[in-house]
């Protein structure tokens, strides 16, 4: 079974810092999809960026990017230029193909102004 | 375009009694996913439908259920309520079942407090 591991439970960091969220994972797969959502504390998850394991690229969505190491299976995020419109809970997940999603515990961070 | 709606948002119910939660997905959408969440063990895989059928399932026992009716709308329900049932059910939509449509649109979710 697949495992998704976010070793920071919280994070925080100044307004305008730039902050990387650690994600890892297990699988034998070699196709998968990565994602990062975020869930701001009106509860409503947000998706931030997806990732497609055979795309050597990392994604990138305005400040948002992820470091997605294959070999290592690793997927973190970066978030550029942080706003207070960051604070949010951020969960990493997996999916082989149209399967289920498989989160990670979550992240919580707070951004101070 | 209107979101993933959930209703209720907030409901509180004594032991044993039990519930039904309402999902409707974003137009088009015809997948429909539930997860629990809590702060103990995150957010686990309850259930998935897809055209009025069951596809997938996560490892919560019988008490917990669902159905999908035609028009996409999906309902989830727990009998026989238990303390551990507390927690945020969140509904998350997506076109289909291919590897391209796995993104999932979530609701609001609704919290349910077991006394």
């Amino acid at each position: 079974a697949q495992t998704v591991t976010q070793s920071q439970p919280e994070m925080s960091v100044q307004e305008a810092e730039t902050v990387t969220l650690s994600c890892t994972y297990d699988t034998s797969e070699s196709n998968y999809y990565l994602f990062w959502y975020k869930q701001p504390p009106s509860r409503q998850m947000i998706l931030v960026i997806r990732q497609e394991a055979y795309k050597q690229q990392n994604a990138t969505e305005n400040r948002f990017s992820v470091n997605f190491q294959k070999a290592a299976k690793s997927f973190s995020l970066k978030i550029s230029d942080s706003q207070l419109g960051d604070t949010a809970m951020y969960f990493c997940a997996f999916a082989r193909g149209a399967q289920k999603l498989v989160f990670g515990q979550g992240t919580r961070l707070t951004i101070n102004p | 375009k209107a979101g993933v709606t959930q209703t209720p948002r907030y409901l509180i119910k004594t032991r044993g009694q039990q519930v039904t939660l309402s999902c409707s997905p974003i137009s088009g959408h015809r997948s429909v996913s539930w997860y629990q969440q809590t702060p103990g063990q995150g957010l686990q895989f309850l259930f998935e439908y897809f055209s009025e059928t069951q596809r997938n399932k996560g490892n919560f026992p019988g008490r917990f259920s669902g159905r999908q009716f035609s028009n996409s709308r999906s309902e989830m329900n727990v009998s026989t309520l238990e303390l551990g049932d507390s927690a945020l059910y969140l509904c998350a939509s997506r076109t289909g079942l291919v590897s391209g449509a796995n993104v999932l649109t979530f609701g609001a979710g609704s919290r349910l407090t077991v006394l």
